[in-house]
């Protein structure tokens, strides 16, 4: 079954430093998201991407954040300087289509990168 | 305006018995409502959905009943088992209009089920 991979699966970094979160998204798939959930907390939409850039952002996503799809297959979140309150875990999820007809098309969610600022 | 509600927080429940978690929206432009079961370390996974033109949809043991009027949805799990112990999210999202599919998610429900 496809599915959505992200790497690493867990990230410690140090307060200030850079971080590139990877993600696979499902390989037919055209619309990307990033989601994080502080710990006890619930999901928070960041962003979505389609047709190679941004389509909507949260206020949570502001300067220090980007993405990027690089190639086919890889799409990246980065931190550029990442602060104590980022850490959270990073959601990754893909999307074939948001509607085929009258049918909503499921959103696939990865497993998840855990960042840990120190 | 763009905030789903969900409730309880947590919930404990005896094997068997019927887990009910509840949410509200203010949006109107939300047209579509699915629900997101979590374990822990994972990632969450569609459970079931719904979309407001109906009031009810069962699943198996999972039903999701819809009030458009009172701009409430609920998830009823029936005999409930310990392996249905995750936390539940629900969601909604515009899927009309300009929508890139952003999913709003309520707070979360801790579900225990004791054997």
């Amino acid at each position: 079954e496809p599915e959505v991979t992200q790497t690493p699966s867990h990230q410690v970094t140090q307060m200030g430093q850079e971080v590139i979160l990877r993600c696979v998204p499902i390989s037919n798939h055209l619309y990307f998201y990033w989601y994080r959930q502080i710990l006890g907390q619930k999901v928070e939409f960041l962003v979505s991407f389609y047709n190679n850039e941004i389509s909507e952002k949260s206020e949570i996503f502001d300067d220090q954040f980007s993405v990027e799809r690089p190639d086919g297959s890889n799409f990246t979140l980065k931190i550029r300087s990442t602060k104590l309150e980022d850490s959270a875990m990073y959601f990754c999820a893909s999307r074939r289509r948001v509607r085929t007809g009258p049918v909503n098309t499921e959103a696939f969610f990865g497993q998840g990168t855990r960042l840990t600022v120190v | 305006q763009q905030q789903v509600k969900q409730s309880p927080q947590s919930l404990i429940v005896q094997k068997g018995g019927i887990s009910i978690i509840n949410c509200a929206y203010e949006n109107t432009a939300f047209d579509y409502f699915p629900w997101y079961q979590q374990f822990p370390g994972k990632g969450p996974a569609l459970l079931i959905a719904i979309r407001p033109d109906v009031s009810e949809k069962k699943e198996g043991r999972f039903t999701i009943s819809f009030n458009k009027s009172a701009k409430q949805f609920s998830l009823h799990i029936m005999d409930s088992q310990p392996g249905d112990s995750a936390t539940y999210f629900c969601a909604a999202f515009e899927a009309g209009g300009t929508s890139y599919g952003k999913l709003t998610f309520g707070q979360g429900t801790i579900l225990t089920v004791h054997p």
